[in-house]
């Protein structure tokens, strides 16, 4: 298995709800990463898990909350958004200090209503 | 933080014409990575280029690295419709973050 699977591709919310978004791969990557990105704009990281511990929070608001329950998975509990917070969501992996790069999930197309 | 730039930004070619795109970034990185991304969908690798003087080719796609001028070319041959997209290059420092440049749009007209 050589790929990340993002669950749900597309996801319309309201302000008030309360949703995740789920990432999961069986590689054996160390190293998972949730970035957003906006339209025709580069990928902006938000946060690093290495050996399932948060290890990097970009100065993310707190209505994004990651969670990384094993090594395989990793998850993105979404809370109160605002409308400016549509976007592509996209989650990666690598093993940590390897020079692979990154495998990308497909992502999820979030749309904040 | 280590920054990169790409450009151009926007590049419309003709089909079966040549061109470059240039991905500089400000500090020491040995590992850089182009990738594709189409409308909508996610990135592509493209290329892994992890030694000054690296090339590598697939298709009508060739990328390089210099890493004492901190700068890597995607170069395209004969363009074709198929290469429209967004490409975008991202280095990699000693925390094994990504950096991603701008990205650079190709159209390619027939």
């Amino acid at each position: 298995d050589t790929e990340v699977t993002q669950t749900p591709k597309h996801l319309v919310m309201g302000m008030t709800n309360k949703k995740s978004l789920k990432c999961e791969q069986h590689m054996g990557h160390r190293a998972m990463y949730w970035y957003k990105q906006k339209a025709k704009k580069p990928p902006e990281l938000m946060f690093v898990y290495s050996y399932e511990k948060l290890s990097i929070n970009e100065s993310v608001p707190s209505r994004f909350s990651p969670e990384c329950p094993n090594s395989s998975l990793l998850n993105l509990h979404l809370h109160a958004l605002q409308p400016e917070d549509s976007a592509l969501y996209l989650c990666a992996s690598s093993h940590p200090g390897l020079n692979y790069g990154y495998t990308f999930g497909s992502g999820t197309r979030l749309t904040v209503v | 933080e280590l920054k990169v730039e790409q450009n151009p930004l926007f590049l419309s070619m003709q089909e079966g014409k040549n061109y470059t795109i240039y991905c500089n970034y400000s500090t020491t990185s040995d590992r850089l990575y182009w990738y594709r991304q189409d409308p909508g969908k996610s990135l592509e690798s493209l290329f892994v280029l992890l030694s000054n003087g690296a090339v590598k080719q697939e298709g009508r796609l060739m990328a390089s690295l210099d890493t004492k001028a901190r700068l890597s070319t995607l170069h395209i041959t004969a363009a074709v419709h198929d290469l429209s997209a967004t490409y975008f290059c991202a280095a990699q420092n000693t925390g094994n973050q990504f950096y991603f440049g701008t990205g650079t749009s190709l159209t390619v007209i027939p």
